[in-house]
């Protein structure tokens, strides 16, 4: 089936880094996406991974992929409180459907 | 260019009332979609279509309609609200299923 499972809720002190991770199930999807949701408002795409690429690095943000275990995680270096939000995780299929997982919401410690 | 855009922003409306929820984008994006969301159910996606003419059933399809006769638009239709139907409503478009999905700014809708 289509499932793409993310663990609900993160806790992070202000300055640590921040591990989200994801599992999917569709070892022919060729996107993988990680989406911000900041409260009251639509979601925004914050970096994508082809299904080729073990790894992807934008400014704070890293993505690990692992296909072997149909394994995706979003580490967020030096965290701040501007990203406290719910990080959705996406996979997109070979008929185009795109489905997310639940979301986690990353909460940050002062 | 507005991108996404969704009306009403709120709506309420009575068991077995029927309507419909706007969507339209204005960057010539052949895919588009429409999600529900939820309190601890994440995004579900209701229907989506990849190109005018051409829709197709999502994960949550039962109790709503959709149709694509221009590239722009994307209404989706509840013909008969259930409470069940409570939540909010984003349409996303993008210019294949896969690349990057904007998203309008939401309908919540309240069945009572």
């Amino acid at each position: 089936g289509e499932d793409v499972e993310q663990s609900l809720f993160l806790s992070v002190r202000e300055g640590d880094s921040s591990v989200i991770n994801c599992t999917y199930t569709d070892s022919s999807s060729t996107y993988l996406y990680w989406y911000k949701q900041e409260p009251g408002a639509g979601l925004q795409l914050l970096t994508y991974i082809f299904s080729n690429m073990d790894m992807k690095q934008d400014q704070r943000l890293t993505v690990l992929l692992n296909k072997k275990d149909k394994h995706l995680s979003l580490r967020i270096a030096d965290t701040q409180t501007g990203d406290s939000a719910i990080y959705f995780c996406a996979e997109s299929f070979r008929d185009d459907k795109i489905i997310f997982g639940k979301g986690t919401r990353l909460h940050i410690l002062p | 260019n507005a991108g996404v855009t969704q009306t009403p922003k709120f709506q309420v409306l009575k068991t077995g009332q029927s309507m419909t929820l706007q969507c339209a984008q204005d960057m010539n994006h052949e895919y588009m979609s429409w999600y529900r969301q939820d309190p601890g159910m994440g995004l579900r996606l209701i229907h989506y279509s990849v190109g005018a003419g051409i829709t197709d059933q999502g994960e949550v399809p039962n109790g709503y309609n959709v149709s694509r006769s221009t590239t722009e638009d994307f209404p989706l239709r509840l013909l008969s609200a259930a409470p069940s139907q409570t939540s909010v409503y984003f349409c996303a478009s993008s210019r294949t299923g896969k690349e990057t999905q904007y998203f309008g700014p939401g309908t919540r809708l309240l069945v009572l």
